[in-house]
């Protein structure tokens, strides 16, 4: 298996622009995390999903974020519209159960200028 | 709320020497802990994943330990090498939050 695959591996853009960040989980998990990570807070996460479905977005920190999961291999992560403060490295990753090992992708990382 | 600390930070030590990373957590109410490795640029690498019922698990040069009810783990690694240089995060997961709770990390640096 590839593992997970993010992209883009960078991006940059203005401040005001949507932003969407793709991610592809390993097949056969069920469970689908997506994290960020800056030196101020470390690992945050943001949401996850169990077969498709949002569980608990409690760490998506305002409406300008949003995630989805059309289907079993695939993720999207928006923002709009991107704030400086939105720069950080966003991670996806995913897993057979939470309780099990958690396999992340190779982040994205965000610059919002 | 759930606290993870590494200490320290930042650690650097010769090729060759055993070394022991740190992890605290304030609520004992954890279903397992997992370290993981992240080199530079990279995502993380889950490295070895301990029950609560256990004490330890091994993989390699590896070794992790458990005493979840003082709050503490460490990572063991035998024998270091310059490989081994990468930040090393452990991460607790909550059964009443379902949620995995992160470190910040030790930046390990094996010398050559």
């Amino acid at each position: 298996d590839a593992g997970v695959i993010q992209s883009p591996r960078h991006e940059v853009t203005e401040m005001g622009q949507e932003v969407t960040l793709r991610c592809k989980p390993i097949s056969g998990h069920d469970y689908l995390f997506w994290y960020r990570q800056t030196m101020m807070r470390g690992l945050e996460l943001l949401i996850y999903f169990n077969n498709n479905v949002p569980i608990d977005d409690s760490g998506m920190p305002e409406d300008r974020f949003s995630a989805k999961m059309p289907n079993a291999s695939f993720s999207t992560l928006k923002i709009q519209p991107s704030e400086p403060r939105d720069s950080a490295v966003y991670f996806c990753a995913s897993s057979q159960s939470p309780i099990e090992k958690l396999f992340f992708g190779s982040g994205t990382q965000l610059s919002v200028l | 709320k759930q606290e993870v600390t590494q200490i320290p930070a930042a650690l650097s030590v010769p090729e060759g020497e055993n070394l022991v990373l740190n992890c605290s957590f304030t609520d004992s109410a954890i279903y397992n802990l997992q370290w993981f490795r992240q080199d530079p640029g990279k995502g993380l690498t889950s490295l070895l994943l301990i029950q609560s019922s256990q004490r330890e698990q091994t993989s390699g040069r590896l070794n992790a330990s458990l005493d979840k009810s003082s709050g503490r783990s460490t990572l063991y690694i035998a024998a270091s090498q310059p490989g081994d240089s990468a930040t090393y995060l452990c991460a607790v997961f909550m059964d009443s939050s379902y949620k995995l709770i992160f470190g910040s990390g030790t930046r390990l640096l094996v010398r050559p």
